[in-house]
This record gives structure tokens, C-alpha cells and sequence, in this order.
């Protein structure tokens, strides 16, 4: 089946501009993730869904960030007034825990964010 | 604080030469240990993970919970192997904290 995809792929904003970046998670998983990767680094963990309840956003870098998913499927990372430490590429994952009890995360192409 | 240290940022081996990939973790709890892979032009993925003991394309990782390392070993590096890796703690059994990668790349 289709995997996690993302949209957009690339996107250019200006600083002080609003981005709204989408996740469409495996059909059917529970347990949703968003990681911000910067350049030369490895994932960070940023907020975790399973269905529409955000169980853990310890890792919002701060009160800009914001990410809802209120069906419990498709979710959406929001950035207000984007500043140039936001770019980097935003990766969404999903997982099924009731069907894999060795949870692992299946990830999205990522979206890469320019803030110029 | 839960660290992840992959102390090489670029290892490069010859193909046919057996490779090892360090990690290092700090110790809270009992975290499941997972290693993903990056290829080029594609997106991250599972390589292994210690719970299933499994070896893939090759690969093997050994969890030392006294030195809390979880090194990936291959005894013969091929030129497909090239990509990034990245050791993966899962802590919480939901939060990944990846290591920064090492960029392997086999040399014909």
C-alpha cells in the first residue's frame, strides 16, 4: 500500500510568514510523529499523536510550532512567524502499535523548509 | 537527558572490508535499540532492531548494555551499503532520539 506521504516537498517562506506543513500518515495507523531535522543532524523528535490526542510535544522548539490531527488521520505542523533557526527538513512518521508491538516508525519523505 | 553518540561523522571503507558503525547511548530505563538507514534520494527506514536478533542485508548489531553501545557490524562492506546511519534509542516506547549519523561510503 501507499506509504506516509507529505506536501509539500519544498517550501520557501519568508521570514515573519506562516507555513503549514502536511502529514497523511499509513492508512490505518494509530501513532503519528513529527521529527525536524536539521542540516548534518539526525532527527529531533518533536510531538507525538496516537489517533486525534496529542500525548507528547515536549519537543516544540516553542509556542510557534503548533500541530494538530483532528480526525486522527491527516496532520498538520504549523509554524507562525517562521525565522531562519525553522529551516531544516520536517519528517513525519507513523505506527501501527497494536500490530507491531516492536514499533517501528514509518517515515514520510520529509518537507524541506527555506526561510529566507 | 537522553543521548545518542555516533562518534564518526564519515567512515570510509574499501568494498569486501568488514565495517563497524559505533553508538553509544546513555542509560535511562531499558530502551529497545533500532538502526535506520538513509539512501540516497530516499527516505529514512528500518535496518534492524535488537529485540528481533536478525541480521539484514548483512548487518548485525550487538546491544552491550554494560557499555551501553549498540555497534553495527558487517564483515564485507559492498558499494550498496553506502548511505547514511542512524542509531535510534526508543525510550517511552514511542520517542526516538537519533544519533546525528555516520555517512558510510564504500569505495570500489
Amino acid at each position: 500500500g501507499a506509504g506516509v506521504s507529505q506536501s509539500p516537498r519544498y517550501k520557501v517562506a519568508k521570514r515573519g510568514q506562516d507555513v503549514a506543513l502536511r502529514c497523511d500518515p499509513i492508512s490505518g495507523h494509530v501513532s503519528l510523529f513529527w521529527y525536524q531535522q536539521a542540516l548534518g543532524q539526525g532527527p529531533e523528535f518533536l510531538t507525538y499523536f496516537q489517533n486525534e490526542a496529542q500525548l507528547d510535544k515536549s519537543g516544540l522548539p516553542s509556542d510557534r510550532f503548533f500541530a494538530e490531527r483532528p480526525e486522527g488521520s491527516v496532520s498538520t505542523l504549523k509554524i507562525q512567524r517562521t525565522q531562519q533557526e525553522d529551516s531544516a527538513v520536517y519528517l513525519c512518521a507513523s505506527s501501527s502499535p497494536t500490530r507491531d508491538i516492536q514499533r517501528e516508525q514509518y517515515f514520510g519523505p520529509g518537507t524541506r523548509l527555506t526561510v529566507t | 537527558a537522553q543521548r545518542v553518540t555516533q562518534p564518526e561523522k564519515l567512515l570510509s571503507v574499501f568494498k569486501g572490508a568488514p565495517v563497524e558503525l559505533k553508538c553509544n547511548y546513555s542509560y535511562s530505563g531499558s530502551p529497545e535499540l533500532f538502526w535506520y538507514v538513509q539512501y540516497s534520494r530516499q527516505r529514512l527506514q528500518l535496518l534492524l532492531r535488537h529485540i528481533s536478533r536478525e541480521s539484514i542485508k548483512g548487518f548485525t548489531a550487538d546491544l552491550n548494555k554494560g557499555e551501553t553501545s549498540f555497534h553495527l557490524k558487517k564483515p564485507f562492506a559492498q558499494e550498496e551499503d553506502s548511505a547514511m546511519y542512524y542509531c535510534a534509542p526508543l525510550y517511552n516506547f514511542n520517542k526516538f532520539y537519533f544519533g546525528s549519523g555516520t555517512k558510510l561510503n564504500v569505495k570500489p
